[in-house]
């Protein structure tokens, strides 16, 4: 049975720091998703990775791939309190849309 | 408009009662999916339907069914809804021909089972 795990599950972080959270998938899988989820709101999807060593940024946020670790990272740099939300990241178990979430991880940034 | 549509967006029923959540999109994918979210838990995928004809058991199926009316409707009933039914429902499209295609997500439906 695929399991996702996202460490950790909670992060209060103060403006302009930076800090990594790390999702661990337990079988093999070349396609991993980064999702935000602001409370009450819909999934904002941030990244789709698809190849081990694969690698993407946008604004402060940067998101890697190892598959063969079955590892995954979203790094956050120099935080904004705007980045205050849930994150998630999600195994593709099929080429398409059987995604496994991992539990989120809660990120508030503070002044 | 929302490209993926879920109605209703909060629905309160009783124990027992039979509810319907609609799924629409305008996105012209093949590939669509209703999601659960409970607190603490992520997301797990109840359903998912690669086509038309097409429809599969995801992860917690139990107490669930569900029909594609259409390439761009997917709905989800419960027959008999019980509080542990209580939730937020996703449902989710994608485009099969393109691999790799990022997952749409419907602005979700929040179910109370009392």
């Amino acid at each position: 049975e695929l399991k996702v795990e996202q460490n950790p599950l909670f992060l209060s972080m103060q403006e302009g720091k930076n800090y990594t959270i790390y999702c661990n998938y337990s079988t093999t899988s070349d396609r991993l998703y980064w999702y935000r989820q602001d409370p009450g709101k819909s999934l904002e999807s941030l990244f789709v990775l698809l190849s081990n060593g694969a690698v993407k940024q946008e604004g402060r946020l940067m998101a890697s791939l190892d598959t063969k670790a079955r590892l995954s990272t979203l790094h956050i740099t120099a935080a904004v309190h705007d980045l205050s939300a849930t994150y998630f990241c999600a195994v593709d178990t099929y080429q398409g849309g059987k995604l496994i979430f991992g539990q989120g991880t809660e990120l508030s940034v503070k002044p | 408009d929302a490209d993926v549509t879920q109605t209703p967006r909060n629905r309160i029923t009783k124990t027992g009662k039979r509810i319907m959540l609609e799924c629409s999109q305008t996105k012209g994918h093949d590939r669509m999916y209703w999601y659960r979210q409970d607190p603490g838990l992520g997301l797990r995928l109840i359903y998912y339907s690669f086509d038309v004809k097409d429809i599969n058991k995801g992860e917690i199926s139990d107490g669930y069914s569900v029909s594609r009316q259409a390439q761009a409707k997917f709905s989800l009933s419960l027959e008999s809804a019980i509080p542990n039914q209580t939730a937020l429902y996703f449902c989710a499209t994608s485009d099969g021909r393109n691999s790799g295609n990022t997952i749409y997500f419907g602005e979700g439906s929040w179910l109370t089972v009392v």
